[in-house]
Formats: structure tokens, C-alpha cells, sequence
């Protein structure tokens, strides 16, 4: 069973619409969450980077916010662009164990539209 | 160079054959991780490498997946006698230092098709 699920599975907004994706995780204990975002044909990028410790973090038009009590994370997009579109991936990153084991949600595919 | 570069960006291969994937990462990362990416789905941990020594191969599907990083630079991942459910997107990243901070660049995958 994945450890990190995300939901929705799939999106469809309006371009200049806001947006918000959603990641449940098991894993405990963490060191840090991260959002990806990957493009088609692409590996994934960055987006965010939130130690336990943080319950929000900005890039740009997207912000990632963290509850550690519920461990839920959410991602939020703002005014979104056609550019946008693509899969959208909740990454758990134990504190045990091996640090390169990264666990991935199974990700959110948003598609911006005119 | 720039980024984590991978070739070819394709394969298609029949059943049975042996398929190598090269994975360049970027000058002066330690680390090197292989992950494998089905369709729809996140990527899952494969294996990764310190320098030249594979420090953890318990992602490997099977004794068919072999990886190596001799010189601890470019990485190959080969798969001996490939099978159907091996079809997916192979991806590299590296990072810096193994550290669960440091951030994990990816290359843009190679995505193999067994007929």
C-alpha cells in the first residue's frame, strides 16, 4: 500500500482559476515533504521543500502548506497558467532508514484550458 | 553539464533482449538514484549509488536489473531478458550529497516499451 496518496487523481481548471491538490502520508517519522512537478516526457522538478517543522512554504504562484498532526499536505496554485499543466507529485522523505528512499504519491495530472 | 541527461530517450525492445540505459549525472554529485516510473503512477526506488559503491539495490525488481557506476560518474542500468511489465519510464536523478535534505535532480527519463 502506498504510503502517500494524493488526490484528486486527475484536474481540469480554467485558465486564471485557482486550484488546490491534496497528499495524505503514513510515513512517519519524516524529515521533509516535497512537491514535484513534471511535465510530459520530463522528470520531475522542485517545487517545494518543507522540513516538519514548517507549515507553509511559497514558490511563485504555488504555495505548499503542511499539518504534521494530520499529515496532510496541500499545494496550492494560484491564477493558474496553460503552463501548469502537468502531474503534480507529493514526495515523503523518511527521517529513518535510507535518506535517498523517497516515497511518492502517485500524483495529481492537472490540465489548464483555455 | 547543465543537468542530469539520460539516452537513449527511447527503447523499444523485444521480449528476451538485454537493454542498457546510461544516465550522465550532474558534474560533482555523489549520488546517483535509479527510479522506475509506470504509466499513471509515481516514480519507485530502484537503487542508488555513493561515488562507484551501490550503497542500496533492494528497489531492484529482480535479479534481471543489474546497475553499475564504475567510475563513479556515468551510470548504466541494464535489464537482462526484458519482459513486458518492464514497459516504463526509467528515470536517474542525483543530489549533491546523501543527505534527506539535499534535493534530488532528474534527468528526463528513458521510456522503454518491450513489445
Amino acid at each position: 500500500k502506498n504510503q502517500v496518496e494524493q488526490s484528486p487523481q486527475s484536474l481540469i481548471i480554467l485558465e486564471g482559476k485557482n486550484c488546490t491538490l491534496q497528499c495524505n502520508y503514513t510515513v512517519s517519522p519524516f524529515s521533509n515533504l516535497r512537491w514535484y512537478k513534471q511535465d510530459t516526457g520530463r522528470g520531475p522538478v522542485s517545487l517545494t521543500i518543507m522540513t516538519f517543522s514548517e507549515n507553509t512554504k511559497s514558490n511563485g504562484r504555488y504555495t505548499a502548506t503542511l499539518d504534521a498532526d494530520t499529515k496532510q499536505s496541500s499545494l496550492h496554485i494560484t491564477a493558474s497558467q496553460l503552463s501548469d499543466s502537468a502531474s503534480y507529485i507529493c514526495v515523503v522523505i523518511p527521517s529513518t532508514g535510507t535518506a535517498s528512499k523517497l516515497t511518492f504519491g502517485t500524483g495529481t495530472r492537472l490540465q489548464v484550458t483555455l | 553539464g547543465a543537468g542530469v541527461s539520460q539516452s537513449p530517450r527511447y527503447k523499444v525492445a523485444k521480449r528476451g533482449q538485454d537493454v542498457a540505459l546510461r544516465c550522465d549525472p550532474i558534474s560533482g554529485h555523489v549520488s546517483l538514484f535509479w527510479y522506475q516510473q509506470a504509466l499513471g503512477q509515481g516514480p519507485e526506488f530502484l537503487t542508488y549509488f555513493q561515488n562507484e559503491a551501490q550503497l542500496d539495490k533492494s528497489g531492484l525488481p529482480s535479479d534481471r536489473f543489474f546497475a553499475e557506476r564504475p567510475e563513479g560518474s556515468v551510470s548504466t542500468l541494464k535489464i537482462q531478458r526484458t519482459q513486458q511489465e518492464d514497459s516504463a519510464v526509467y528515470l536517474c536523478a542525483s543530489s549533491l550529497e546523501l543527505v534527506a535534505y539535499n534535493e534530488q535532480f532528474f534527468g528526463p527519463g528513458t521510456r522503454l516499451t518491450v513489445l
